[in-house]
């Protein structure tokens, strides 16, 4: 399984964008970009995937570097809740879903 | 819409008795099933996923057993419990048919204490 390499933590100040980086040098062709976060005491959540383009949901923005060896999840307005354990995940055809430790992010009032 | 369901939510047991968790998924067929379980204050680590009935392939040995006796229900097993396998444990699904574009939906886990 290709990995991703993530900051282990952030922080943002409420109310202001927050940009979390992913790399992910050794991706194939193939591999779709996944994000999930984590509540405190909460099984994880999807956030959002692609596999080129940049991604945009109600939840955040995904946004793919042309050569796809990173890409960036953008939270708009950073709010308290959005502190969480972040994952980015690679994952290919018959691959699975393989979690590294994810970036802490916290967020400040 | 499609749930997933997963009981109990919390769980304590002693040293050596069995184990069973069981999870089920709604409003799909044909789900990719799979068991995670975190260590307090670790990583989620893949157990076992499935991708038909009775067809199930283990990641990690362990005294841990998994099952898939009907398309969208997995259990979770152990004969003997040991204290090492305290943890949170989460079923989840994802779409079989193009899976590497489907998203990881979870359960909201179950919280096992060895004691």
């Amino acid at each position: 399984d290709a990995k991703t390499t993530q900051p282990n933590s952030m922080e943002s100040n409420e109310e202001e964008p927050v940009h979390l980086p992913c790399n992910h040098s050794t991706i194939s062709g193939t591999d779709y970009i996944h994000w999930y976060r984590q509540l405190p005491s909460q099984g994880p959540e999807y956030v959002i995937h692609g596999l080129t383009s940049n991604v945009n949901n109600r939840m955040a923005s995904l946004a793919i570097a042309e050569d796809r060896k990173s890409s960036t999840l953008i939270l708009h307005r950073a709010t308290l809740r959005d502190a969480a354990v972040y994952y980015c995940i690679l994952r290919g055809y018959g691959q699975n879903f393989v979690f590294g430790p994810g970036t802490r992010l916290s967020v400040l009032p | 819409s499609q749930t997933i369901h997963q009981w109990p939510a919390t769980l304590v047991q002693p040293v050596g008795s069995p184990l069973s968790l069981e999870c089920t998924v709604e409003g799909t067929s044909n789900p990719n099933l799979y068991w995670y379980r975190q260590a307090a204050g670790r990583g989620l680590q893949l157990l076992f996923y499935s991708v038909g009935i009775g067809q199930i392939s283990s990641e990690v040995p362990q005294n841990l057993s998994a099952s898939r006796p009907q398309d969208r229900q997995f259990i979770l097993s152990s004969k003997k419990l040991l204290l090492s396998d305290s943890g949170f444990y989460l079923c989840a699904w994802t779409r079989r048919q193009g899976a590497e574009d489907s998203p990881l939906h979870f359960g909201n886990g179950t919280r096992l204490t060895v004691t």
